[in-house]
């Protein structure tokens, strides 16, 4: 089974609905972020959490929202879906700030493809 | 901010031929991530580099980090078509691996 795993896989919606996107980690990291992907412009960290009670916004934060639910489960909403939210969406974990290589990685999940009409 | 420049864009091989995919950062790196996607998959780490001069292999993957951390590079020997993908570096601009930047990627194809 995978480490990190994101429902919708993928998600068509319209205009002015609201949406959540789901992600779920057996890995026991703390660290969880979301991020979009959109073509040309590498990966944007939309949110970032580092503890249940820890959630800080990334660089393009405005028109998301965030849940973090447990240590394993991290969700993303869209209040008002537009159109230019289309792009694929990543959840991503990592353990933490220890000196370690495998501690300060991130593990991405599988993505989700959102299409705003 | 930081920012990331990766070199070329896009690449066209023949398999068995050698390239090498660069990253360059506006400001010293603290981390330098590198991970592979599959078209319109997820993100597979390959490897992290930390220290000037440091180099990492994996297979026929090979990573460097210059002397002044702020250039990285990814070399493949002997391309294969499960090589083909994007290749994406992501920084760490802080030291505390609390957020990363990334390039927008390579674009890798491999011949038959």
């Amino acid at each position: 089974d995978a480490d990190v795993t994101q429902t919708p896989r993928n998600r068509i919606t319209k205009t002015g609905k609201r949406i959540m996107l789901e992600c779920s980690q057996t890995k026991g990291h703390d660290r969880m972020y979301w991020y979009r992907q959109d073509p040309g412009l590498g990966l944007q960290l939309i949110y970032y959490s580092f503890d249940v009670k820890d959630i800080n916004k990334g660089e393009i934060s405005d028109g998301y929202s965030v849940s973090r639910q447990a240590q394993a489960k991290f969700s993303l909403s869209l209040e008002s879906a537009i159109p230019n939210q289309t792009a694929l969406y990543f959840c991503a974990t990592s353990e933490g700030t220890s000196g370690s290589t495998h501690s300060r990685t991130q593990y991405f999940g599988p993505g989700t493809r959102l299409l705003v009409l | 901010s930081q920012e990331l420049e990766q070199s070329p864009q896009s690449l066209i091989v023949q398999e068995g031929k050698n390239l090498t995919i660069n990253c360059t950062s506006s400001k010293t790196l603290y981390g330098l991530y590198w991970y592979k996607q599959k078209y319109g998959e997820g993100l597979i780490f390959l490897m992290m580099l930390q220290k000037g001069g440091e180099e990492k292999s994996h297979e026929k993957i090979t990573a460097k980090l210059d002397e002044k951390k702020q250039q990285s590079s990814l070399h493949i020997t002997a391309s294969q078509p499960s090589h083909a993908g994007i290749y994406l570096c992501g920084a760490d601009g802080t030291g505390t691996a609390s957020k990363l930047t990334f390039g927008t990627g390579t674009r890798l194809q491999v011949t038959l």
